[in-house]
């Protein structure tokens, strides 16, 4: 009864630091989703997957890459961290990328940059 | 570019009391979902419309859709402690990419006992 789930759930970097965010869902979803969350932002929309082995660019893809080699995973990569991204990361997935899909998020990373 | 300007962005309130936020676009929705967002969690959907003047209720929450499907509203009846959390609306538009929805900013709502 996993849903999605996100790792790490807290993460302290460097700038110009790598990493990667995990996500993982069990419900066999084709659409999966990355957004951030940010203080009177609302949640922004950074990349999306409607399959393995398709991937788009959200509203703010700057600064992150996906891939998506599985249907049950879809990592999100931060190239060189900035403390412009420090924030709180969601991942989310759907049945499919349809507009009357409910959304499953995790339960997000909060990233810091230093 | 869509917006979505969702109002008001906090809202403090006894326990009892009844409150409405409210969820604007100048486009039209596809369809519109309301989720609840606790601290530390991420956001549940709540419930989804699709039809113009579609009205849904969840025990003491009532969604209303506009009937030119450009805004929606969430009453809250006998708000209690439990319903304190953030709210957001999210819309899909027509002609927008592969069904993504574009989310509000959200409401916080506080209630206090």
């Amino acid at each position: 009864n996993a849903g999605v789930t996100q790792t790490p759930k807290f993460q302290v970097l460097k700038t110009g630091q790598s990493m990667t965010l995990q996500c993982a869902q069990d419900m066999n979803h084709e659409y999966m989703s990355w957004y951030r969350q940010d203080p009177g932002m609302g949640l922004r929309l950074i990349h999306y997957s409607v399959g393995a082995g398709i991937t788009d660019q959200g509203e703010v893809p700057n600064g992150y890459n996906v891939s998506r080699s599985t249907t049950e995973d879809f990592p999100l990569r931060l190239l060189s961290a900035a403390p412009s991204q420090t924030s709180v990361y969601f991942c989310a997935s759907s049945y499919a990328g349809g507009s009357n899909q409910p959304q499953h998020f995790g339960d997000g990373t909060r990233l810091s940059i230093l | 570019t869509q917006l979505l300007e969702q109002s008001p962005q906090f809202l403090s309130i006894q326990e009892g009391e009844n409150l409405t936020v409210y969820c604007n676009s100048s486009s039209v929705f596809s369809s519109l979902q309301w989720y609840r967002q606790e601290p530390g969690e991420g956001p549940v959907l709540l419930v989804t419309v699709v039809t113009g003047g579609e009205v849904k209720k969840l025990k003491r929450l009532t969604f209303q859709f506009g009937d030119a499907r450009k805004d929606s509203s969430l009453h809250i009846t006998a708000a209690q402690p439990g319903d304190t959390g953030l709210y957001l609306c999210a819309g899909s538009f027509y002609g927008g990419s592969q069904g993504n929805l574009i989310f509000g900013k959200g409401t916080k709502l506080s209630v206090k006992p």
